[in-house]
């Protein structure tokens, strides 16, 4: 059961777009299309922002979006904010009925 | 509007027990799976167990299935986490949280505000 591997930050300007991976293996990020990605201020409960890899549930801008690529899940968020800064994660479902979470990303607005 | 109440939390010493509860309200508490993760203090998420609406299929984290045990009860609306032989790498915040997908151990989409367990003498 080993985690997803994110890069443990990432920066942009307000404006720009930043883009988090999150790396998994043909049982899990690339097995199934239950990858989600989740926003957490500090002191606060994650939000989810994607689901089943590109959706997005409603209230969530469209600034963010999901897609996938083999083994690998990216989370682009674009026209950044400076209430973006937070910490994402990403999940997926894997083999045998597992759960796993990557290690986050903190992501700075310069 | 989906709310999920977590309680139970708080100091214990190693070796110790405690068994944390998740009030649900707001949709059919009984058609969705749970989930309970947990948070250490400044570290990532980690998954402990997922449970089915009907409790027929309960999984758990592999280094966490001697020792911790989850149910739920539909009728009361409510998820528990009984965790037994507490450490001190048992210690973090413990979230409830909803599936909403097929699989009953795929990423959730709605989370309580969390518990804080610390185990410490």
């Amino acid at each position: 059961q080993s985690a997803l591997t994110q890069p443990p930050s990432a920066s942009g300007s307000p404006g720009q777009s930043v883009t988090i991976s999150c790396s998994g293996t043909s049982t899990d990020v690339g097995g199934y299309n239950f990858v989600s990605w989740y926003q957490q201020h500090p002191g606060k409960a994650p939000k989810l922002i994607i689901y089943e890899v590109t959706q997005r549930p409603s209230g969530v801008p469209d600034r963010f979006s999901g897609s996938k690529s083999g083994n690998t899940a990216s989370l682009t968020v674009s026209g950044l904010q400076a209430e973006d800064e937070a910490d994402y994660y990403c999940s997926s479902y894997a083999d045998f009925n597992i759960l796993l979470f990557g290690g986050g990303t903190k992501v700075t607005v310069l | 509007e989906v709310q999920l109440v977590e309680s139970g939390g708080g100091l214990v010493k190693p070796g110790e027990s405690l068994r944390l509860s998740c009030a649900a309200s707001g949709f059919t508490f009984s058609s969705y799976s749970m989930n309970w993760v947990r948070q250490a203090p400044g570290k990532g998420l980690e998954w402990v167990s997922s449970i089915s609406s009907t409790s027929n299929y309960l999984y758990y984290a592999d280094s966490l299935k001697d020792r911790f045990t989850i149910s739920r009860d539909n009728r009361k609306n409510s998820l528990y986490l009984q965790m037994n032989s507490l450490s001190a790498g048992d210690t973090a915040v413990y979230y409830c949280a909803r599936t909403f997908d097929v699989l009953t151990a795929s990423p959730p989409d709605s989370w309580g505000q969390g518990t804080l367990v610390t185990v410490s003498s």
